[in-house]
């Protein structure tokens, strides 16, 4: 149980057009998602948590209008980049919190977006 | 701030014996959860281990074990028995906050099993 999926594992895509990344709770609601970004050979940086219905709490230095996050409902979760540029190309991770089931703190993780822009 | 510390960016074993990974953390709360994740090159994110503070006894998942120390906020990972398939990045986590609270990772120590 408790499976994440996340779609595309892959997407390339030009500089100057935008891409969706979705994130999906298979076997579980997910009230709370979370979507990180890690560059090669470094940690997880959170971007943004998102609850279902509402909006999306940016960390600091994350630009809002740049990555759109839409938690429309509690299984699904998007993170659409937009004018993408060179430098956003990244590994892109979710990870959802279950609402009910398990504890507070319990978080599973998608198996991540590789994001190339060219 | 919570902040969470690995002061081994890289480490090795060889196989069938034992490693321990350091981390440490800063944190003024008393109650909260401590984990380690694994990242193998797949890079799929993979719970080892997870320690409740409450909890004084150290958790165990079959080969892998935690030294918590909460006086001295030290969170180290034992790996017995070291296997290949245990090369990975290996990340300590620290997570407070219920609800409304979030994971914070540390910079990761990058385990290699030697054969």
């Amino acid at each position: 149980g408790a499976v994440v999926s996340q779609h595309p594992s892959w997407v390339i895509c030009k500089s100057g057009t935008s891409v969706k990344i979705e994130c999906r709770s298979l076997d579980f609601q997910a009230t709370t998602m979370f979507w990180y970004r890690q560059f090669p050979k470094q940690s997880l940086m959170l971007m943004a948590t998102s609850n279902e219905g509402s909006k999306a709490t940016y960390e600091q230095g994350v630009e809002k209008d740049k990555f759109l996050i839409n938690h429309a409902s509690l299984t699904l979760s998007t993170l659409t980049v937009t004018s993408a540029h060179p430098e956003d190309s990244s590994f892109y991770i979710c990870s959802a919190r279950p609402g009910t089931s398990g504890g507070d703190y319990e978080q599973y993780f998608g198996p991540g977006t590789r994001l190339t822009v060219t | 701030a919570q902040t969470v510390t690995q002061s081994q960016p890289e480490m090795s074993v060889q196989e069938a014996e034992t490693v321990t990974l350091s981390c440490t953390y800063d944190t003024s709360e008393s109650d909260y959860y401590l984990f380690w994740y694994k990242q193998p090159p797949s890079r799929q994110m993979i719970l080892v281990i997870r320690q409740e503070a409450y909890k004084q006894q150290n958790a165990t998942e079959n080969r892998f074990s935690v030294n918590f120390q909460k006086a001295a906020k030290s969170f180290s990972l034992k790996i017995s028995d070291s296997q290949l398939g245990d090369a990975a990045m290996y990340f300590c986590a620290y997570f407070y906050g219920g609800s409304q609270g979030n994971l914070i990772f540390g910079k990761g120590t990058k385990l290699s099993v030697k054969p």
